[in-house]
């Protein structure tokens, strides 16, 4: 049975702290990576899809890391904003995607 | 562009009663996919339509679950005999194509309540 852990659960943060999350998974037959953020009442927002070991990617403060041999990602979003307040999961495989439990994000103002 | 709508946003049913949940993907995504969160999980696959026909049913947890997408593009969900269990939020996702890598854009989801 594949599968993928996020770490941590819940975090809280204040305005301008930088945070990182880690989404595990499993390191045999990769195919794809994908971040989403997930705002409450609203549409899960792809924010990456990464398919290649080594992959770095950066959307404005937001910025992921692909490691595909040892079987994890990390998000890292600079200097956070009570906007970036949402679960961020990540999803892993090819149509069937398999989702991490979550990382529920709260910046404080 | 319109995004994947979904409709209702919110049901709430009793025990035993038929519901129907609707997805109206991306104009001109071929691929369209549900799944479904439980309390405290992530969302988990339930069922991937490849134009008209259902590629891959095997999420769907047992034959009270059925899904539709008789012309390619609206997809319905359909839950017969409703359980209490069933309770989640149902997600629709649609894909240009199939294929790893390639980018699921979600609906907002529909919260099902069975009391």
């Amino acid at each position: 049975i594949l599968n993928v852990e996020q770490s941590p659960q819940s975090l809280h943060v204040q305005e301008g702290d930088s945070t990182n999350f880690t989404c595990s998974f499993p390191s045999s037959n990769f195919y794809a990576l994908h971040w989403y953020r997930w705002e409450t009442a609203k549409s899960p927002e792809a924010l990456f899809v990464m398919t290649l070991n080594g992959d770095e990617k950066k959307k404005g403060r937001i910025s992921a890391t692909l490691n595909t041999k040892e079987g994890y990602s990390y998000l890292y979003i600079k200097g956070s904003q009570p906007e970036d307040s949402a679960t961020y999961l990540c999803a892993f495989g090819t149509y069937k995607y398999i989702f991490g439990t979550g990382t529920r994000l709260k910046v404080l103002a | 562009g319109a995004g994947v709508s979904q409709t209702p946003s919110n049901k709430v049913t009793e025990k035993g009663k038929y519901v129907e949940l609707r997805c109206d993907p991306i104009s001109g995504h071929t691929a369209l996919y549900w799944y479904r969160q439980s309390l405290g999980q992530g969302p988990e696959f339930l069922i991937y339509f490849q134009g008209t026909g259902a590629a891959d049913d095997s999420g769907l947890p047992n034959d009270r679950f059925f899904a539709v997408r008789p012309e390619g593009s609206v997809s319905t969900l359909k839950i017969q005999r409703t359980e209490r269990g069933d309770s989640a939020m149902y997600l629709c996702a649609s894909s240009l194509i199939q294929g790893a890598g390639n980018e699921q854009f979600f609906g907002p989801g529909t919260r099902l309540t069975v009391l």
